[in-house]
């Protein structure tokens, strides 16, 4: 079966700009959740959805957004992009949610300039 | 700050020999994961113990987990030139369900 898809892979963009990331996750699975590596700082946890909801979040600013829409699929937006957003944005899906096993996109590579 | 330190931060051995990992953790856990990422990727889960599980086998791979001392350690044996890779444990911490990931320990294997 397919893997979990991420759009675009690579992306750059100015500071103060808004960014639309999109994530399709495994069919069947109902819970996605985004991830921001960085090298300083890391694998941090955004914020988790399953069926449509957000059911965790990290600690990030409310810059940081996401949504879910009916057919599992996710989409993360940043707005006022600041340069330290810079980063590897991953995308991982599973069927019922953190805890579990979760499969993992190839990640979007986010330049701010 | 990170629920989950490993160490070391990087290791190099030779093609063969084994490698351990180590994860450190704070809070009481539901279960920690293992995944592996290449350079610039995204993560391949390799191993899943829970809380209650002392340690776990996957093929080459062996994992243990001390939760009394809140530690876990992944074990690759006979280590090939593919294992060279990030590795990385994640915790979910019982008071929130949040995922947390260490750092990470970079290994090279040398041919």
């Amino acid at each position: 079966k397919a893997g979990v898809t991420q759009t675009p892979r690579y992306l750059i963009k100015t500071r103060g700009q808004q960014v639309t990331l999109s994530c399709s996750p495994i069919s069947g699975h109902r819970s996605v959740s985004w991830y921001q590596q960085t090298p300083g700082q890391g694998l941090q946890f955004l914020f988790e959805y399953f069926s449509e909801t957000q059911r965790n979040k990290g600690n990030f600013p409310g810059r940081f957004s996401g949504r879910q829409f009916s057919n599992s699929r996710s989409e993360m937006n940043v707005s006022t992009l600041e340069l330290g957003d810079s980063a590897l944005y991953l995308c991982a899906s599973s069927l019922r949610g953190l805890n579990t096993e979760a499969f993992f996109g190839q990640g979007t590579r986010l330049t701010v300039v | 700050s990170q629920q989950g330190e490993e160490d070391p931060q990087a290791l190099s051995i030779q093609e063969g020999e084994n490698a351990t990992m180590n994860c450190s953790y704070k809070t009481s856990i539901n279960n920690l994961q293992w995944y592996r990422q290449n350079s610039g990727r995204g993560l391949v889960h390799l191993i899943l113990i829970r809380s209650n599980e002392r340690e776990k086998h996957s093929g080459r791979l062996r994992v243990t987990l001390d939760t009394s001392k809140k530690s876990s350690s992944l074990l690759i044996t006979a280590s090939r030139a593919a294992d060279t890779a990030s590795y990385f444990c994640a915790t979910d911490a019982r008071r929130d369900d949040k995922i947390i990931f260490g750092k990470g320990t970079r290994l090279h294997i040398l041919p």
